[in-house]
């Protein structure tokens, strides 16, 4: 099974300012098939990115994901309050599925 | 709109079963799997299985096997979660989700917590 690493763990950041998430894969992750999604608390997960690169629909140009092979980066350009929440990847390459442990994205 | 709507909390004592149910609506239930991801009390998502809408047939993530049982009732879009011989380790909020053209979970079911506790 492939194990995805999630770093850093806690993110602090301010309101406009730039996250960078980090994904990593213990194998390659077959045709980029990687998706990573926002879960705010009590709510189910959102769908924000798949297939490393694409844009789910309605989610704002500010998130971005890039990355290929066994390294994936989520990027928010610039934070906006209703961004603070926890950023899960998952890849659907191999089965079976498998997500990262999360990374929470907190204002400083 | 694509609407995936679960059933209703569970509390359930130690060696009970439970059955959560996920109701499908605005396209056609048979195009497309649904997955099942658990997600226990301050944890991360884990991915249980999915079931093929088409033929029936359910895949079983490593660790849910034997207890967990996917199923559908394909004549009112529903796909079904069955546990049995529940343990507190249970204990945990599951999802329903539909996948897109290549297995992204892009629609999810609000979530069922089920509580095990004596």
């Amino acid at each position: 099974e492939i194990v995805l690493t999630q770093s850093p763990a806690t993110l602090s950041l301010s309101p406009g300012e730039r996250a960078t998430l980090s994904c990593g894969a213990s194998q390659s992750v077959s045709s980029s098939y990687l998706a990573w999604y926002q879960q705010k608390p009590g709510l189910a997960p959102r769908l924000l990115i798949y297939d490393a690169s694409s844009r789910a629909t309605g989610i704002p140009d500010r998130f971005s994901g890039s990355g290929s092979g066994t390294d994936f980066t989520l990027t928010i350009s610039r934070l906006e309050p209703e961004d603070f929440a926890v950023y899960y990847c998952q890849q659907y390459g191999s089965s079976p599925w498998t997500f990262g442990q999360g990374t929470k994205v907190e204002i400083k | 709109q694509v609407q995936l709507v679960q059933s209703g909390s569970e509390l359930k004592k130690p060696g009970a079963s439970v059955k959560v149910s996920c109701k499908a609506s605005g396209y056609t239930f048979t195009s497309y799997a649904m997955n099942w991801v658990r997600q226990a009390p301050g944890q991360g998502l884990e991915w249980m299985g999915w079931i093929n809408t088409n033929t029936g047939n359910p895949t079983y993530a490593q660790g849910f096997t034997g207890r967990f049982v996917f199923s559908l009732d394909t004549s009112v879009s529903t796909a079904y979660l069955q546990i049995s011989s529940l343990k507190a380790e249970d204990t945990a909020v599951y999802y329903c989700a539909r996948d897109g053209a290549t297995g992204e979970l892009v629609y999810w079911g609000q979530g069922t917590l089920v509580t095990v506790s004596s």
